[in-house]
């Protein structure tokens, strides 16, 4: 089945940086790279997805980019701010989510510096 | 409703006790996912209905849990005979359309503590 590593598992940036986290996976099928943020005591919520037909998608001030060759892909957010401080997961499917669902990464904890 | 709602938020049961976990996905979602995520963890996936059909169970962690759906609407999960490795957060998402790219809405999860 698949696999899907994720670093760092903490990452501090001051405010106003850029924040970079990482995520491979093991199965050449996955197709559907979604990514979700999970502020405390809330479920998992969808900030940004990019399918395997792409290679980088951006929603303002975040951006992901899918390298299918070397099985990784990356969120970049820029500009940060203090309410971007949350858990971050990455998570990939060779269906969108049907009888596998997600395999997620292990998560990161971004943190802010004012 | 407004989203995915999940029951209770906070269980606390001693070893050996059954539990039961609600979810109620978003009105018109067919597609229903449970997810345990253990302290530190990312999400491990345990289980999908699509609309009546039947789930694949593959992903349960042993035959102590089981999920069913009734009316295509609500599911429970039911763990039997708690174990203290159970204590995580179990989480619900649904979503439109469960063979395609559509996204999970996840519920706010309920956080089991096994004693």
């Amino acid at each position: 089945g698949e696999n899907v590593e994720q670093h760092p598992s903490t990452l501090s940036v001051q405010e106003g940086d850029s924040a970079v986290i990482k995520c491979t996976y093991s199965d050449s099928a996955s197709n559907y790279f979604p990514w979700y943020k999970q502020e405390l005591g809330k479920g998992p919520q969808l900030i940004i997805d990019i399918r395997s037909n792409v290679g980088e998608k951006k929603d303002q001030r975040i951006a992901v980019t899918l390298n299918k060759t070397a099985k990784h892909f990356s969120l970049h957010i820029t500009e940060t701010q203090p309410e971007d401080s949350a858990v971050y997961f990455c998570a990939a499917s060779n269906t969108g989510g049907g009888a596998d669902g997600l395999t997620f990464g292990k998560g990161t904890h971004l943190i802010i510096q004012p | 409703g407004a989203g995915v709602s999940q029951s209770p938020s906070n269980k606390v049961t001693e070893k050996g006790k059954d539990v039961e976990l609600r979810c109620d996905p978003i009105s018109g979602h067919t597609a229903l996912y449970w997810y345990r995520q253990s302290l530190g963890q990312g999400l491990e996936f345990l289980i999908y209905f699509q609309g009546n059909s039947a789930p694949d169970k593959s992903g349960l962690p042993s035959d102590r849990f089981s999920a069913e759906r009734t009316g295509g609407s609500v599911s429970t999960l039911t763990i039997q005979r708690t174990q203290q490795e159970d204590s995580a957060v179990y989480l619900c998402a649904s979503s439109s359309l469960g063979i395609s790219y559509n996204e999970q809405f996840f519920g706010p999860g309920t956080r089991l503590t096994v004693l």
